[in-house]
C-alpha cells in the first residue's frame, strides 16, 4: 500500500518544453487534487477531480491541463512551460464523500529555466 | 471564494513552552478545518482537524479551537519539543475545496 505516489521527483525544463506529472493512488480515493507550493504562499489548488471522469479548475489553472485517466491516476500537463511555473507540485486524494482528509503525495520539484 | 489568513508567519518558542497559531476564514459555509505539518522537503501531513459542529478538539499535546461566529480557528501546541519545528498550515473547506493559509514557520529552540 504505497498511498499517493508521484513521478518524477525532480525535473528541469527549458521554457516552452512540455511535460506530464504523474500521480497515482492505491487508497481508492474518489477525489484527487493538484496543488502548487511556492514560498510564502501556502498550497494553491490548480485542478481537481471530484470523481472519475470529472475535472474542474481550481485557483490557478492557467497554463495547465489535467486528465483523470481512471480512478487511480490523475495527471497534470504543462503544454509550454514558463519560468513562473517553477514550483513544488503536490498531488492529493480524499478517500470518500464522507471523509474530508486529504492525503498528499511526496511532491515533484520542477524548475523551468 | 474562501480566503484564509494565517498568523504569525514565523514563531520562535523555547522548548517546553506553548505555541499558538491563528487563522481566520471568510466563507461562513466552510465546515471543515484541518491543520497540516510540513517538515523541510517533505509532504504536508494532517495533524488534527475539526468540523464546524465542534468547538474544540484535543490530541495529546495539540489542540484546535473553532469560533464559528468570529470565523477564526487556532492551533495550540503545548510542551513544545524540537521535533515540533516545521511549517504549519491551516485550511478551510469550502465547496469541496481546501483553501490553505500561507503557513507558519515554527522553530523550537532547546
Amino acid at each position: 500500500n504505497a498511498g499517493v505516489t508521484q513521478t518524477p521527483k525532480f525535473q528541469v525544463l527549458k521554457t516552452g518544453q512540455s511535460m506530464t506529472l504523474q500521480c497515482a493512488q492505491d487508497m481508492n480515493h474518489n477525489s484527487m487534487y493538484w496543488y502548487r507550493q511556492d514560498p510564502g504562499m501556502g498550497l494553491r489548488l490548480i485542478y481537481y477531480s471530484a470523481s472519475e471522469g470529472t475535472t474542474d479548475k481550481g485557483e490557478v489553472p492557467n497554463g495547465y491541463n489535467v486528465s483523470r485517466l481512471n480512478k487511480r491516476e490523475f495527471s497534470l500537463r504543462l503544454e509550454s512551460a514558463a519560468p513562473s511555473q517553477t514550483s513544488v507540485y503536490f498531488c492529493a486524494g480524499t478517500p470518500s464523500l464522507s471523509s474530508y482528509e486529504q492525503y498528499f503525495g511526496p511532491g515533484t520539484r520542477l524548475t523551468v529555466t | 471564494g474562501e480566503n484564509v489568513e494565517q498568523h504569525p508567519s514565523t514563531l520562535s518558542v523555547q522548548e517546553g513552552d506553548s505555541a499558538v497559531i491563528k487563522c481566520t476564514y471568510s466563507d461562513s459555509a466552510s465546515n471543515y478545518f484541518p491543520w497540516y505539518k510540513q517538515e523541510l522537503g517533505k509532504r504536508p501531513q494532517l495533524i488534527i482537524d475539526i468540523r464546524s459542529n465542534v468547538g474544540e478538539k484535543k490530541d495529546q499535546r495539540i489542540a484546535v479551537t473553532l469560533n464559528k461566529t468570529a470565523k477564526h480557528f487556532s492551533l495550540h501546541i503545548t510542551e513544545t519539543q524540537p521535533e515540533d519545528s516545521a511549517v504549519y498550515f491551516c485550511a478551510a473547506l469550502s465547496w469541496g475545496k481546501l483553501q490553505f493559509g500561507a503557513g507558519t514557520q515554527v522553530v523550537v529552540t532547546p
